[in-house]
């Protein structure tokens, strides 16, 4: 079945450090792909998405580039803030219209250190 | 003007008890789910409705019944509430088509003692 795995947590960076976030996917066809985040206390945000094959997706200055080779879609911040400390989750949605469910892969929490 | 909106934000309960939780989205949206998520963050899928249909049904105990009075609405009700039924469950909403994610609420906290 479909299935989304990503790099286990916590990761913890110091403002300004470079962020990747590794996320992996098992799907047959083309799945749309996605990146949520979730600050303390919050639900989950639409990040960014990508829908076919070499899209990048992007948002506050986030990036995720749809690799249909390695089935990947690793998150990337050039230069982390405080702020963006919360629990990332990567996923994808695939199927027929109505019954495409959103399944999620087991999120990585990341701590950014002033 | 919240797109998804869920009530109680916070439900602290006693084994036994039966509970309904509530969600509303404005955004026209087809189709409703809810998520479960546990103590380690991971989300799983429980129910789907589109327009009022369940679509969606995993392996989830018979103690909750999703009810859908219209396509706007989605509620949750638990019979007999477990101690291990304590976590956060979303609501959320999409449009029909895969391109689209999903739209959430900001969860309701169920705490079972």
């Amino acid at each position: 079945g479909n299935s989304v795995t990503q790099m286990e947590g916590p990761v913890t960076l110091s403002e300004e450090a470079f962020l990747t976030i590794n996320c992996t996917y098992t799907a047959t066809g083309y799945p749309s792909l996605f990146w949520y985040v979730q600050y303390p206390g919050e639900g989950l945000q639409l990040l960014l998405k990508a829908t076919k094959a070499d899209d990048k997706g992007s948002n506050k200055g986030f990036e995720a580039t749809y690799r249909k080779e390695t089935t990947s879609f690793h998150l990337e911040k050039g230069s982390v803030q405080v702020s963006d400390s919360a629990v990332y989750f990567c996923a994808l949605r695939k199927g027929s219209s109505n019954t495409g469910k959103l399944i999620f892969g087991q999120g990585t929490t990341l701590q950014v250190k002033p | 003007d919240t797109a998804v909106s869920q009530t109680p934000k916070y439900l602290v309960t006693q084994m036994g008890n039966d509970k309904s939780i509530k969600c509303e989205q404005n955004l026209g949206h087809d189709t409703m789910y809810w998520y479960k998520q546990d103590s380690k963050k991971f989300l799983k899928i429980m129910f789907s409705y589109n327009n009022k249909e369940l679509i969606i049904n995993e392996t989830v105990p018979n103690r909750f019944s999703p009810k859908s009075p219209d396509k706007a609405h989605l509620n949750l009700h638990i019979n007999s509430l477990e101690l291990g039924d304590s976590a956060v469950y979303f609501c959320a909403s999409s449009p029909r088509t895969d391109n689209y994610g999903y739209t959430f609420g900001s969860g309701t906290r169920l705490t079972v003692v």
